[in-house]
């Protein structure tokens, strides 16, 4: 399977607790984008990254989120002491350099208790 | 977060009917995309649009780059059941590589 693949695919924690989600782009993509999605909602930026470097953090990531993507292929996607407010699927995408294309994994479900 | 609206939010329709849906912004648009997520999955890309006034198919879907730019519209032609699902459009502006989405069109193919 070359699509993107993100990990765990359900994730549920303690108010409080550290989780982190996983993302393997589509490997000759070099945009990775990260969403968040609510119930009835469509997905809200989060933030995206060219190669290695993180080019655009949304107002919605707060101090608690973290993202990385240190050698330009895998990113991961840290919420810390979280809260039942982050509860949401978190989509990864990643995008053609030549068009531009945005291709999504399958989502990480994470509910906080 | 900022998100485009879509237009209806949910509707019902007998199989076999042609399906419209929009998608509009005040902003300007370079590029237009249209998905379908289906429940627990993520969104599948349908079609990709560049330029204003473009007109695209994939099989039933046809999808239109509105030509204020501000706009675009996706098309559905003889819907079957596994129509079903939201359809989200997301639209990126010139100085950046952010797409924005829109709130989704529900649609539901009553046989």
């Amino acid at each position: 399977d070359t699509g993107v693949s993100q990990n765990p695919r359900h994730k549920i924690t303690k108010r409080g607790q550290n989780v982190t989600f996983r993302c393997d782009p589509i490997s000759e993509h070099n945009r990775l984008y990260w969403y968040r999605q609510t119930l009835g909602q469509g997905p809200e930026f989060l933030t995206y990254f060219q190669n290695e470097a993180q080019l655009e953090k949304s107002r919605l990531l707060s101090d608690r989120f973290s993202a990385e993507r240190p050698k330009g292929s895998f990113s991961t996607l840290e919420i810390q002491r979280t809260e039942q407010g982050d509860s949401a699927m978190y989509l990864c995408a990643s995008s053609d350099r030549n068009t531009g294309e945005l291709f999504f994994g399958e989502g990480s479900r994470l509910t906080v208790l | 977060g900022q998100q485009l609206n879509q237009s209806p939010q949910s509707m019902f329709i007998q199989e076999g009917e042609d399906v419209s849906m929009n998608c509009t912004s005040s902003s300007i648009f370079n590029t237009w995309l249209w998905y379908k997520q289906d429940p627990g999955e993520g969104p599948v890309l349908l079609i990709a649009l560049y330029k204003a006034g473009e007109l695209t198919s994939n099989g039933r879907l046809t999808a239109q780059f509105g030509i204020t730019r501000k706009d675009s519209f996706l098309n559905i032609s003889a819907s079957i059941p596994s129509d079903v699902g939201i359809y989200f459009c997301a639209g990126l502006t010139s100085g950046t590589y952010k797409y924005i989405f829109g709130t989704g069109t529900r649609l539901k193919v009553l046989a």
